[in-house]
């Protein structure tokens, strides 16, 4: 399976400010990438979704002003969220899936809090 | 709207028991993907099955797909802390979107 790591693993952020997550397919080559939050014992709830090249796509109830994605390259994607607010605090999980396949691989998630 | 229903939703059992958790659709899957997500990490790909009535074993895990490719269930023989997490499963829908099941979330008992 592919290796995916995302930075920071942690952060913290005060309120109204922008913090960035970089999500990195290290072996893949990832024609989509995915963004999910998870809040606490809860399951994945899919943000958005990119292809290399292409504006991402946001599920619905998503901001997507809020919440920006690019997808400049086949290795890299991220995930900026602007102007956070506390309940912008979550688990935020990237994962990543080459063209023709049903399995998509995870990163380790990174966990935001917006004080 | 595909939805994937999975049950039960928690399962606390004593170390050295077997268990059973179950995926379950009202349309065929494509195929199915099982995951396991520790507490703090993403979630870990355990098996994709694609063929009705296909079975898969990983160690003491046994995946099932059910012969109409609409259920599928994992089975942990004697289970062990280590499996403790939350057991997901995923389908791609038809708009090529891959959708989780709200999952088990499973705490073994040492």
């Amino acid at each position: 399976g592919a290796v995916v790591s995302q930075h920071p693993s942690w952060v913290i952020c005060k309120s109204g400010t922008s913090v960035k997550i970089e999500c990195r397919s290290l072996d893949f080559q990832a024609t989509t990438m995915f963004w999910y939050r998870q809040f606490p014992k809860q399951s994945l709830m899919l943000m958005a979704t990119s292809n290399e090249g292409s504006k991402a796509t946001y599920e619905q109830g998503v901001e997507k002003d809020k919440f920006l994605i690019n997808h400049a390259s086949l290795t890299l994607s991220t995930l900026t969220v602007t102007s956070a607010h506390p309940e912008d605090s979550s688990f935020y999980i990237c994962s990543v899936r080459g063209r023709g396949y049903y399995e998509q691989y995870f990163g380790p998630g990174t966990r935001l809090t917006v004080t | 709207t595909q939805l994937l229903e999975q049950s039960p939703q928690f399962l606390s059992i004593q170390e050295g028991e077997n268990l059973t958790v179950y995926c379950n659709s009202s349309s065929v899957f494509s195929s199915l993907q099982w995951y396991r997500q520790e507490p703090g990490e993403g979630p870990v790909l355990l098996v994709t099955v694609v063929t009705g009535g296909e079975v898969k074993k990983l160690k003491r895990l046994t995946f099932q797909f059910g012969d109409a490719r609409k259920d599928s269930s994992l089975h942990i023989t004697a289970a062990q802390p280590g499996d403790t997490g939350l057991y997901l499963c995923s389908n791609m829908n038809r708009d090529d979107k891959i959708i989780f099941g709200k999952g088990t979330r499973l705490h073994i008992l040492p």
